[in-house]
């Protein structure tokens, strides 16, 4: 069974700082890992999507990394503002049907 | 842009009670989701749908039934509400590639449900 763990739980750092977030996963056979950010009160929103067979992807500011083998992705994250306060969630998906497993979460608070 | 979408955005219950979730998404996406998300244990899968026309269980389904409607539309039905079904609910979809490799998947904005 696929177990996700996120490191660390709560992270606050102040404004400008470069950050890592951390994810690990115990079943390397997986199609994709995705990372997602949850503002409070809302919904998720997909930042990137990692194919098995790409090392990494990058969208604007975040940038993330997959190591299968190592059962570990990250997510750097330049630069922080305030606005990036929410929490991440990553999530390998495997199998036939796509499931995603999701990790707990990685609180952040950029502050100003 | 809809995207997503989740009716109702809230809820509150009695023990025993019966309701329908309802999710219908814009985007043409084969493959609806149907999770639940409490504190401390993250979201799991409750019920998925990986085309039109096809429904399976997840990690957590005792409780639940769903049905797909039509390519937009993916419901998730309680039929006697326990107060451990008190959650937020989301339903999420996406594109179906090749042997269930899927694409991005897109979220609503959450039905918070509550039983006493």
């Amino acid at each position: 069974k696929q177990e996700v763990t996120q490191i660390p739980a709560a992270l606050s750092v102040p404004e400008g700082e470069n950050l890592v977030l951390n994810c690990s996963f115990t079943d390397s056979a997986i199609y994709n890992l995705q990372w997602f950010r949850q503002d409070p009160g809302k919904g998720l929103t997909s930042l990137l999507l990692i194919q098995s067979s790409q090392r990494e992807q990058t969208s604007g500011r975040l940038n993330a990394s997959l190591d299968k083998s190592s059962g570990r992705s990250t997510l750097y994250i330049a630069a922080s503002q305030p606005g990036d306060s929410a929490t991440y969630l990553c999530a390998p998906a495997g199998g036939a049907t796509n499931k995603l497993i999701f990790g707990t979460g990685t609180l952040l608070a950029v502050q100003p | 842009n809809a995207g997503v979408t989740q009716t109702p955005k809230f809820q509150v219950l009695k023990t025993g009670q019966s309701m329908t979730l309802q999710c219908a998404q814009d985007m043409n996406h084969n493959s609806m989701y149907w999770y639940r998300q409490d504190p401390g244990m993250g979201l799991r899968l409750i019920y998925y749908s990986a085309s039109e026309g096809t429904t399976d269980k997840g990690e957590v389904p005792n409780g639940y039934n769903v049905s797909r409607l039509n390519k937009r539309e993916f419901s998730l039905r309680l039929e006697s509400a326990a107060p451990s079904q008190t959650s937020v609910y989301f339903c999420a979809s996406s594109v179906r590639r090749d042997q269930g490799n899927t694409g991005e998947l897109f979220f609503g904005e959450g039905s918070r449900l509550t039983v006493l």
